[in-house]
Protein backbone atom coordinates (compact mmCIF):
# COMPACT_ATOMS: atom_id res chain seq x y z
CA UNK A 1 0.00 0.00 0.00
CA UNK A 2 1.53 3.31 -1.09
CA UNK A 3 2.43 6.03 2.09
CA UNK A 4 2.87 9.07 1.58
CA UNK A 5 4.64 11.40 4.18
CA UNK A 6 4.83 15.46 4.12
CA UNK A 7 7.53 17.16 6.16
CA UNK A 8 7.36 19.42 7.63
CA UNK A 9 3.61 19.69 9.34
CA UNK A 10 4.10 23.11 9.81
CA UNK A 11 6.39 25.84 8.06
CA UNK A 12 6.41 29.46 9.28
CA UNK A 13 8.21 32.02 7.17
CA UNK A 14 8.43 36.02 7.18
CA UNK A 15 7.65 37.01 3.66
CA UNK A 16 10.09 36.92 1.11
CA UNK A 17 11.57 33.97 2.42
CA UNK A 18 11.54 31.00 -0.16
CA UNK A 19 9.51 27.87 1.33
CA UNK A 20 10.39 24.22 0.46
CA UNK A 21 8.00 21.50 0.99
CA UNK A 22 8.88 17.98 0.99
CA UNK A 23 6.66 14.54 0.17
CA UNK A 24 8.38 11.03 0.17
CA UNK A 25 6.49 8.03 -1.11
CA UNK A 26 7.13 3.98 -0.58
CA UNK A 27 5.86 2.73 -3.53
CA UNK A 28 8.09 4.07 -6.96
CA UNK A 29 5.59 2.70 -9.43
CA UNK A 30 3.38 6.04 -9.61
CA UNK A 31 2.20 7.39 -13.14
CA UNK A 32 2.21 10.86 -11.72
CA UNK A 33 2.22 13.04 -8.67
CA UNK A 34 0.77 16.29 -8.16
CA UNK A 35 0.64 19.56 -5.72
CA UNK A 36 -2.27 20.94 -3.79
CA UNK A 37 -3.04 23.85 -2.30
CA UNK A 38 -6.34 23.73 0.71
CA UNK A 39 -7.42 26.75 2.23
CA UNK A 40 -9.33 26.26 5.37
CA UNK A 41 -12.56 24.60 4.76
CA UNK A 42 -12.24 24.79 1.33
CA UNK A 43 -11.46 22.24 -1.47
CA UNK A 44 -8.11 21.69 -3.43
CA UNK A 45 -6.77 24.10 -5.89
CA UNK A 46 -4.16 21.63 -8.16
CA UNK A 47 -0.69 23.53 -8.37
CA UNK A 48 1.41 21.16 -10.35
CA UNK A 49 1.20 17.67 -11.82
CA UNK A 50 4.52 15.76 -12.82
CA UNK A 51 4.16 12.70 -15.01
CA UNK A 52 6.38 9.92 -13.85
CA UNK A 53 8.82 10.36 -16.71
CA UNK A 54 9.19 14.05 -15.83
CA UNK A 55 11.84 15.42 -13.24
CA UNK A 56 10.11 19.10 -12.56
CA UNK A 57 7.58 21.11 -13.66
CA UNK A 58 7.18 25.19 -12.96
CA UNK A 59 4.18 27.27 -12.65
CA UNK A 60 5.28 31.12 -11.85
CA UNK A 61 7.11 31.14 -8.48
CA UNK A 62 5.88 27.09 -8.00
CA UNK A 63 8.44 24.74 -9.01
CA UNK A 64 8.20 20.65 -7.72
CA UNK A 65 10.79 18.60 -8.42
CA UNK A 66 10.37 14.33 -8.97
CA UNK A 67 12.69 12.10 -8.04
CA UNK A 68 10.77 8.50 -8.84
CA UNK A 69 14.11 6.48 -7.54
CA UNK A 70 14.06 7.67 -4.48
CA UNK A 71 10.52 8.16 -3.95
CA UNK A 72 10.90 12.15 -3.04
CA UNK A 73 9.28 15.29 -4.29
CA UNK A 74 9.89 18.85 -3.19
CA UNK A 75 7.77 21.75 -3.45
CA UNK A 76 9.52 24.98 -4.04
CA UNK A 77 7.81 28.37 -3.52
CA UNK A 78 10.26 31.62 -4.12
CA UNK A 79 9.60 34.67 -2.47
CA UNK A 80 6.61 33.79 -0.40
CA UNK A 81 3.55 36.00 0.09
CA UNK A 82 1.02 35.85 3.07
CA UNK A 83 -1.23 35.12 0.26
CA UNK A 84 0.98 31.69 -0.12
CA UNK A 85 -0.29 31.21 3.61
CA UNK A 86 -2.24 27.01 3.23
CA UNK A 87 -1.76 23.85 3.42
CA UNK A 88 -0.31 22.23 0.47
CA UNK A 89 -0.66 18.24 -0.21
CA UNK A 90 1.51 16.39 -1.99
CA UNK A 91 -0.85 13.08 -3.31
CA UNK A 92 0.52 9.94 -6.42
CA UNK A 93 -1.19 8.45 -8.58
CA UNK A 94 -0.53 4.59 -8.95
CA UNK A 95 -1.45 2.04 -11.50
CA UNK A 96 -5.29 1.77 -10.42
CA UNK A 97 -5.87 5.51 -10.96
CA UNK A 98 -6.14 6.29 -7.25
CA UNK A 99 -4.79 9.05 -5.34
CA UNK A 100 -2.42 8.65 -2.31
CA UNK A 101 -2.46 12.33 -0.11
CA UNK A 102 0.06 12.86 2.54
CA UNK A 103 -0.98 15.10 5.52
CA UNK A 104 -0.08 18.03 4.01
CA UNK A 105 2.14 20.79 5.23
CA UNK A 106 0.25 23.76 7.09
CA UNK A 107 2.39 27.19 5.93
CA UNK A 108 1.97 30.44 7.06
CA UNK A 109 3.91 33.08 5.58
CA UNK A 110 4.05 36.68 8.43
CA UNK A 111 3.80 39.67 6.63
CA UNK B 1 -12.66 24.47 -17.91
CA UNK B 2 -13.02 20.98 -15.89
CA UNK B 3 -15.37 22.55 -12.98
CA UNK B 4 -16.58 20.14 -10.37
CA UNK B 5 -19.55 21.53 -8.09
CA UNK B 6 -20.77 20.11 -4.59
CA UNK B 7 -24.00 20.45 -3.05
CA UNK B 8 -24.88 21.18 -0.64
CA UNK B 9 -21.39 23.02 0.93
CA UNK B 10 -22.45 22.43 4.24
CA UNK B 11 -25.13 20.57 6.13
CA UNK B 12 -26.01 19.79 9.82
CA UNK B 13 -28.84 17.20 10.68
CA UNK B 14 -29.90 15.17 12.85
CA UNK B 15 -28.21 11.73 14.15
CA UNK B 16 -30.03 8.79 12.61
CA UNK B 17 -31.19 10.80 9.44
CA UNK B 18 -29.99 10.30 5.93
CA UNK B 19 -27.81 13.07 4.36
CA UNK B 20 -27.40 13.12 0.09
CA UNK B 21 -24.43 14.64 -1.44
CA UNK B 22 -24.51 15.72 -5.00
CA UNK B 23 -20.81 15.87 -6.98
CA UNK B 24 -21.56 17.66 -10.74
CA UNK B 25 -18.93 17.94 -13.35
CA UNK B 26 -19.84 21.26 -15.18
CA UNK B 27 -18.45 21.29 -18.19
CA UNK B 28 -16.62 17.94 -19.06
CA UNK B 29 -18.14 14.49 -18.88
CA UNK B 30 -16.86 12.55 -15.89
CA UNK B 31 -16.43 8.80 -16.52
CA UNK B 32 -14.94 7.98 -12.90
CA UNK B 33 -15.91 10.34 -9.79
CA UNK B 34 -14.21 9.83 -6.72
CA UNK B 35 -15.34 9.99 -2.79
CA UNK B 36 -12.85 11.36 -0.15
CA UNK B 37 -13.10 12.22 3.49
CA UNK B 38 -10.92 14.20 5.60
CA UNK B 39 -11.13 14.75 9.24
CA UNK B 40 -9.60 18.23 10.86
CA UNK B 41 -6.16 18.31 10.10
CA UNK B 42 -5.86 14.96 8.48
CA UNK B 43 -5.05 14.21 4.95
CA UNK B 44 -7.89 13.15 2.31
CA UNK B 45 -9.14 9.24 2.49
CA UNK B 46 -10.22 8.03 -0.34
CA UNK B 47 -13.84 5.77 -0.10
CA UNK B 48 -14.80 5.06 -2.94
CA UNK B 49 -14.86 4.94 -6.77
CA UNK B 50 -17.66 5.08 -9.23
CA UNK B 51 -17.77 4.81 -12.79
CA UNK B 52 -20.95 6.17 -14.85
CA UNK B 53 -23.44 3.20 -15.27
CA UNK B 54 -21.83 0.84 -12.73
CA UNK B 55 -21.42 -0.08 -9.07
CA UNK B 56 -19.03 1.70 -7.14
CA UNK B 57 -15.70 0.24 -5.65
CA UNK B 58 -15.74 1.05 -1.88
CA UNK B 59 -12.00 0.88 -0.14
CA UNK B 60 -11.32 -1.25 2.43
CA UNK B 61 -13.04 -0.37 5.80
CA UNK B 62 -16.04 1.54 4.28
CA UNK B 63 -19.22 0.29 4.86
CA UNK B 64 -21.21 0.27 1.52
CA UNK B 65 -24.68 -0.18 2.76
CA UNK B 66 -23.94 3.02 4.96
CA UNK B 67 -22.14 5.30 2.33
CA UNK B 68 -24.82 4.70 -0.86
CA UNK B 69 -22.85 6.09 -4.13
CA UNK B 70 -24.89 6.59 -7.24
CA UNK B 71 -22.94 7.56 -10.70
CA UNK B 72 -26.16 7.71 -12.80
CA UNK B 73 -24.89 10.08 -15.41
CA UNK B 74 -21.73 11.44 -16.78
CA UNK B 75 -22.32 14.79 -14.93
CA UNK B 76 -23.43 13.48 -11.51
CA UNK B 77 -22.55 10.96 -8.45
CA UNK B 78 -24.33 11.42 -5.14
CA UNK B 79 -23.25 10.51 -2.16
CA UNK B 80 -25.98 9.02 0.61
CA UNK B 81 -24.64 9.01 4.07
CA UNK B 82 -27.30 6.71 5.63
CA UNK B 83 -28.51 6.71 9.26
CA UNK B 84 -25.89 9.21 10.28
CA UNK B 85 -24.33 9.34 13.45
CA UNK B 86 -21.57 12.30 14.76
CA UNK B 87 -18.96 10.10 13.95
CA UNK B 88 -19.97 10.93 10.03
CA UNK B 89 -19.20 14.30 10.83
CA UNK B 90 -16.58 15.10 8.57
CA UNK B 91 -15.56 17.22 5.18
CA UNK B 92 -16.83 15.18 2.07
CA UNK B 93 -15.01 15.75 -1.28
CA UNK B 94 -15.58 14.47 -4.64
CA UNK B 95 -13.13 14.48 -7.53
CA UNK B 96 -14.06 14.05 -11.31
CA UNK B 97 -11.99 12.28 -14.01
CA UNK B 98 -13.18 12.69 -17.47
CA UNK B 99 -10.97 9.70 -19.24
CA UNK B 100 -10.21 6.33 -17.19
CA UNK B 101 -9.25 8.22 -13.89
CA UNK B 102 -5.74 8.96 -12.69
CA UNK B 103 -3.06 7.78 -14.87
CA UNK B 104 -2.11 10.58 -16.91
CA UNK B 105 -5.41 12.49 -16.27
CA UNK B 106 -6.07 14.80 -13.79
CA UNK B 107 -8.65 14.45 -11.41
CA UNK B 108 -10.74 17.88 -10.64
CA UNK B 109 -11.75 18.11 -7.47
CA UNK B 110 -15.01 20.45 -6.06
CA UNK B 111 -14.97 22.27 -3.05
CA UNK B 112 -16.19 19.82 -0.74
CA UNK B 113 -19.08 19.25 1.92
CA UNK B 114 -19.23 19.91 5.73
CA UNK B 115 -21.20 17.25 6.99
CA UNK B 116 -22.17 17.91 11.13
CA UNK B 117 -23.97 15.02 12.45
CA UNK B 118 -25.92 16.50 15.94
Amino acid sequence: KQEVTQIPAALSVPEGENLVLNCSFTDSAIYNLQWFRQDPGKGLTSLLLIQSSQREQTSGRLNASLDKSSGRSTLYIAASQPGDSATYLCAVSGNDYKLSFGAGTTVTVRA
Amino acid sequence: GAVVSQHPSWVICKSGTSVKIECRSLDFQATTMFWYRQFPKQSLMLMATSNEGSKATYEQGVEKDKFLINHASLTLSTLTVTSAHPEDSSFYICSASAVGGGGTDTQYFGPGTRLTVL
